[in-house]
């Protein structure tokens, strides 16, 4: 079942602008992750947060988490063409109460950063 | 220079016959995983394995089949009985599985083209 769902499915920005992506699941989770995957590529891990923080940054990326509304943001700040890509977001989600651990990917957001 | 290598980077089959995919990580992590990845879509947890000589199903397991002999090395094999077998299948490992979970180092791919 998929748990993560992002949303925009793409987004087209100028060099220079905030991109922001969002992220929604259904279940309870131990944490969310965020992952970029050049075309063709394997993923590369951008970013953990944990169920019980709420934001956490690095360089120039944010993501916050809220819990309540089960749902996180990732958020490019002074994008470059080079971080043109896809976004994932992937949940290690609790089932039936049991913490298994797996990931489970969302289809992604598509970036593309014009120069 | 420490990664996880798949090969081959292409690969091309004819149908009905079996195909194994390489995976090997010298990064000393305990877990491993087998992900598929469709046109536009995320990834789908095709198997997994916390520990050398242990490996569960994931969440699309039919028409494939792996082995877990060495820490270092997951192979996969994508059997004639897989319906639709084309597609890019990525290779991961983490430290360790189990939960919560651990990022998740990805290698390059292989793009299996049957036909």
């Amino acid at each position: 079942s998929q748990q993560g769902e992002e949303d925009p499915q793409a987004l087209s920005i100028q060099e220079g602008e905030n991109a922001t992506m969002n992220c929604s699941y259904k279940t309870s989770i131990n944490n969310l992750q965020w992952y970029r995957q050049n075309s063709g590529r394997g993923l590369v891990h951008l970013i953990l947060i944990r169920s019980n923080e709420r934001e956490k940054h690095s360089g120039r990326l944010r993501v916050t988490l809220d819990t309540s509304k089960k749902s996180s943001s990732l958020l490019i700040t002074a994008s470059r063409a080079a971080d043109t890509a896809s976004y994932f977001c992937a949940t290690d989600g609790k089932a039936g109460g049991t913490s298994y651990g797996k990931l489970t990917f969302g289809q992604g957001t598509i970036l593309t950063v014009h120069p | 220079d420490g990664g996880i290598t798949q090969s081959p980077k292409y690969l091309f089959r004819k149908e009905g016959q079996n195909v194994t995919l390489s995976c090997e990580q010298n990064l000393n992590h305990d877990a491993m995983y087998w992900y598929r990845q469709d046109p536009g879509q995320g990834l789908r947890l095709i198997y997994y394995s916390q520990i050398v000589n242990d490996f569960q199903k994931g969440d699309i397991a039919e028409g494939y089949s792996v082995s877990r002999e060495k820490k270092e090395s997951f192979p996969l094999t994508v059997t004639s009985a897989q319906k639709n077998p084309t597609a890019f299948y990525l290779c991961a490992s983490s430290l360790a599985g189990g939960s919560p979970s651990y990022e998740q180092y990805f290698g390059p791919g292989t793009r299996l083209t049957v036909t």
